[in-house]
């Protein structure tokens, strides 16, 4: 099976930076995956990983070690609209389906 | 809009009773997903259609079936309803099965009520 694990809150003030921190064991990793989700609405892609290595997108960057199975989200200069739930997804095997985590609610404080 | 059609956005049922959840994917996507999200938890994957072939299965319970018919839209079928099946139900599609790069698109759900 597969496990993915993300802390379940953070809080952090506008302007800041944030790492939200995932760790997983799998088998057959194709790739890393983050979303953010606002609450009662669906979840709209942010970023993917497949190689080691940081990737940087605007505001927003992540990071992957599949040796360590752990990756992370960056987010810079918060803004109150970064307020959401960020989720932590695992595609492996040759279905590629996603596998995701219970999400990191992230509380951007003025 | 995503470009991934879910309907009905809302449904309020009986126990007991048989449901049928609509999902249309994006224009050009193969690939539909179907997950269900109870309240505070997270994505529970249940089933993965690839060009109306069934590809993968997670925890989706007997009582649920789906299928992806030859227009590519899919349907979520949930059957003798319990008041724990309360959920947002999302269909999400992606290009191909990997959904590298881009990712899934995800519609906006249907929040089902069972009462």
């Amino acid at each position: 099976g597969q496990n993915i694990d993300q802390p379940t809150e953070m809080t952090a003030t506008e302007g800041a930076i944030v790492q939200i921190n995932c760790t997983y064991q799998t088998s057959g990793f194709n790739g890393l995956f983050w979303y953010q989700q606002h609450a009662g609405e669906a979840p709209t892609f942010l970023s993917y990983n497949v190689l080691d290595g940081l990737e940087e997108k605007g505001r927003f960057s992540s990071f992957l070690s599949r040796s360590k199975g752990y990756s992370y989200l960056l987010l810079k200069e918060l803004q109150m609209k970064d307020s959401a739930s960020y989720l932590c997804a695992v595609s492996s095997g040759l279905a590629g389906k996603s596998t995701f985590g219970d999400g990191t609610t992230l509380t951007v404080k003025p | 809009d995503s470009g991934v059609t879910q309907t009905p956005k809302h449904l309020i049922t009986a126990t007991g009773q048989r449901v049928t959840l609509r999902c249309s994917p994006r224009s050009g996507d193969l690939s539909v997903y179907w997950y269900q999200q109870s309240l505070d938890q997270g994505l529970q994957f249940l089933i993965q259609y690839y060009n109306g072939e069934e590809r993968a299965k997670g925890n989706i319970l007997e009582r649920f079936s789906a299928q992806q018919f030859p227009d590519l839209h899919s349907e979520l079928n949930l059957s003798s309803l319990e008041l724990g099946d309360s959920a947002l139900y999302f269909c999400a599609s992606s290009v191909d099965q990997q959904a590298s790069n881009y990712g899934y698109t995800f519609g906006s759900g249907t929040r089902l009520t069972v009462v």
